[in-house]
């Protein structure tokens, strides 16, 4: 099994462009997590997807980011305009559909907008 | 706001020592997940604890979660280089939420 794959692995823009992460989960997950990570505020959950339906978007942190999972093989996190205070990691992980079961994360995207 | 505070942020030991990372909180948690981090990776599950005082043990790690469910202790023991990371631990709340601690940053000196 590859895992959780991610692309890209690293990606500097700059201001005001867009701004495109993408997410393959684990064949046979049925729940997806965006999450993004800082020195300052740690882990944070962005969004939860569970069959490809969007849960729990309260950690987008703004209309700047929208994530979609068009079907249970991809998902896209996009910002739009990135600002500088966007530069994070940014991890994708996948789980099975039980409840407490274990988080498999990708190696995350380092983001940085100068 | 934090819900889940771990202590301490950052320790830097020599090998053999032995160390506890702690993670408490004030809310009640249905599970507790311990996680490690290595540089340019993705977190990696180390254990699941679900009852009040349950202990864990892999290998020189040994975990406990409190009676009442709101804290949760690491101890290594014989600490290795190899044991190197960032640690973070992250309580249950629903079926799928998880209350992440901030982490501990872990260094173990030969």
């Amino acid at each position: 099994d590859a895992g959780v794959i991610q692309s890209p692995r690293h990606e500097v823009t700059e201001m005001g462009q867009e701004v495109t992460l993408r997410c393959k989960p684990i064949s046979g997950h049925n729940s997806l997590f965006w999450y993004r990570q800082t020195m300052m505020r740690g882990l944070e959950l962005l969004i939860y997807f569970n069959n490809n339906v969007p849960i729990d978007d309260s950690g987008m942190p703004e209309d700047r980011f929208s994530a979609k999972m068009p079907n249970a093989s991809f998902s896209t996190l996009k910002i739009q305009p990135s600002e500088p205070r966007d530069s994070a990691v940014y991890f994708c992980a996948s789980r099975p559909g039980l409840a407490g079961a274990e988080q498999f994360f990708g190696p995350g995207t380092r983001l940085t907008v100068l | 706001t934090q819900l889940l505070e771990q202590s301490p942020q950052f320790l830097s030991i020599q090998e053999g020592e032995n160390l506890t990372v702690y993670c408490n909180s004030s809310s009640v948690f249905s599970s507790l997940q311990w996680y490690r981090q290595e540089p340019g990776e993705g977190p990696v599950l180390l254990v699941t604890v679900v009852t009040g005082g349950e202990v864990k043990k892999l290998k020189r790690l040994t975990f406990q979660f409190g009676d009442a469910r709101k804290d949760s202790s690491l101890h290594i023991t014989a600490a290795q280089p190899g044991d190197t990371g960032l640690y973070l631990c992250a309580g249950g709340r629903s079926n799928y939420q998880l209350i992440w601690g901030a982490g501990t940053k872990l260094i173990i000196k030969p």
